[in-house]
């Protein structure tokens, strides 16, 4: 069985820019949630989606939003990039029947110059 | 945002050596896991654990859900090069088979020696 797939692995991009990033999620999972990994902060919660419904947010500026599909592949997007947002962006995905046990995609290192 | 307070920080230890983590939190969880992180790499769910005093084993690797629900152990029995990595603690408030957000550790970092 395939793992959480995330594309691109790399990005670079400048202040004021927008990303988006990509999440294919494990066959036959519906719940995916988004971290943020850096050095200073670790790993911090972004957002959880759910048959396409956002049903938990982190503590982010409204800069950082999500979306997913019916298809459960989820997107999330930075607006007006800032260079505090360098980091790397982690995808994790659970089957509903074992929601606690979130599996991770190998992420997106964003580099915001 | 809130780390969970792991230590060691770091620890350098020899091959076949048995190594110890913990965990520590001010609030309690439901649910416990520990993840592994290579370089480059997601974080590797490693062990799951649901219920207080709960101890499992994977491999050689056994963690324990402390008995306040504010922490958790993980032992890693004779130690192997490929053990090398950061290990990740999480906790979780949602009971078992609910999703809710984890809240991240802020890491042991093993480094094996032949």
């Amino acid at each position: 069985k395939a793992g959480v797939t995330q594309t691109p692995r790399y990005l670079i991009k400048t202040r004021g820019q927008q990303v988006t990033l990509s999440c294919s999620p494990i066959s036959g999972h519906r719940s995916v949630s988004w971290y943020q990994q850096t050095p200073g902060q670790g790993l911090q919660f972004l957002f959880e989606y759910f048959s396409e419904t956002q049903r938990n947010k982190g503590n982010f500026p409204g800069r950082f939003s999500g979306r997913q599909f019916s298809n459960s592949r989820s997107e999330m997007n930075v607006s007006t990039l800032e260079l505090g947002d360098s980091a790397l962006y982690l995808c994790a995905s659970s089957l509903l029947s074992r929601a606690n046990e979130q599996f991770f995609g190998p992420g997106t290192r964003l580099t915001v110059l | 945002g809130q780390q969970l307070n792991q230590s060691p920080q770091s620890m350098f230890i020899q091959e076949g050596e048995d190594v110890s983590m913990n965990c520590t939190s001010s609030s309690i969880f439901n649910t416990w896991l520990w993840y592994k992180q290579d370089p480059g790499e997601g974080p590797v769910l490693l062990i799951a654990l649901y219920k207080a005093g709960e101890l499992t084993s994977n491999g050689r690797l056994t963690a324990q859900f402390g008995i306040t629900r504010k922490d958790s152990f993980l032992n890693i029995s004779a130690s192997i090069p490929s053990d090398v990595g950061i290990y990740f603690c999480a906790g979780q408030l949602g009971a078992a088979g609910t999703a809710s957000k984890l809240t991240f550790g802020t890491g042991t970092r093993l480094q094996v020696t032949l």
